[in-house]
């Protein structure tokens, strides 16, 4: 899973407050994927972009989630006015080309929300 | 009733033992089959990568794919304290544009 850059690794945010996830994919991938992994619980998927465009973001809540992979720069994961209940482990991933398509796609190590 | 379901153990063996992990899933569509690796607080890590149904050996594993009965196998010959993780199936095929994950299975290996 090198390659795929995230930070901050680490985030404490107390709530009510904003966190932003940062996520810069492999070099030549342009297909990024979020999930997000709570205490005991499998990966879940969150929301699938690809450069400028959201294609599906049917995992992601419908209120405070937002996501962004802009022309230039890393994709951000937005969360709004946390609360305890998003404290997870966030993670983001990336693939040359749209799955199937004989692709799977590499994670980063993740960021670690604790919202107190 | 989950697209995936996998044991999540905790699953504890003898060093040098063969280990067997197992998912299940109920979508026919899914043609692409992956396991990962967790060490805690660490990324996924890509282990085994198979297509549709058979077997796959790379070292001390093996992919297995019975897409027949909808399950699949990662084995783990000579067991090592290393091997000691979280490890979870994934899978993807159809008109799913990503990977859908099983919840993972804790492997302790005791030296």
């Amino acid at each position: 899973n090198a390659g795929v850059m995230q930070n901050p690794r680490h985030l404490v945010r107390r709530r009510g407050q904003e966190a932003r996830l940062r996520c810069s994919p492999m070099k030549g991938h342009s297909h990024v994927y979020w999930y997000r992994q709570l205490p005991e619980e499998g990966l879940k998927f969150m929301v699938y972009l690809q450069k400028e465009n959201i294609i599906d973001e049917s995992g992601m809540p419908k209120e405070r989630f937002s996501a962004e992979f802009p022309k230039e720069g890393p994709s951000i994961l937005r969360i709004q006015q946390v609360v305890r209940g998003d404290s997870a482990a966030y993670f983001c991933a990336s693939s040359p080309r749209e799955l199937p398509a004989g692709n799977t796609i590499y994670f980063g190590e993740g960021s670690w929300l604790t919202v107190v | 009733q989950k697209e995936v379901e996998q044991d999540p153990g905790p699953l504890s063996v003898p060093e040098g033992a063969i280990v067997s992990l197992n998912c299940t899933y109920s979508n026919s569509a899914f043609q692409y089959f992956m396991w990962y690796r967790q060490y805690s607080r660490k990324g996924p890590e890509l282990l085994m990568y198979t297509y549709s149904s058979g077997n796959k050996e790379d070292g001390r594993f093996t992919a297995q794919v019975d897409k027949s009965s909808k399950y699949i196998s990662l084995f783990i010959r000579d067991s090592q304290p290393s091997d000691s993780a979280t490890y979870l199936c994934a899978m993807v095929g159809g008109a799913t544009n990503k990977l859908i994950f099983g919840t993972g299975t804790l492997l302790a290996v005791q030296p």
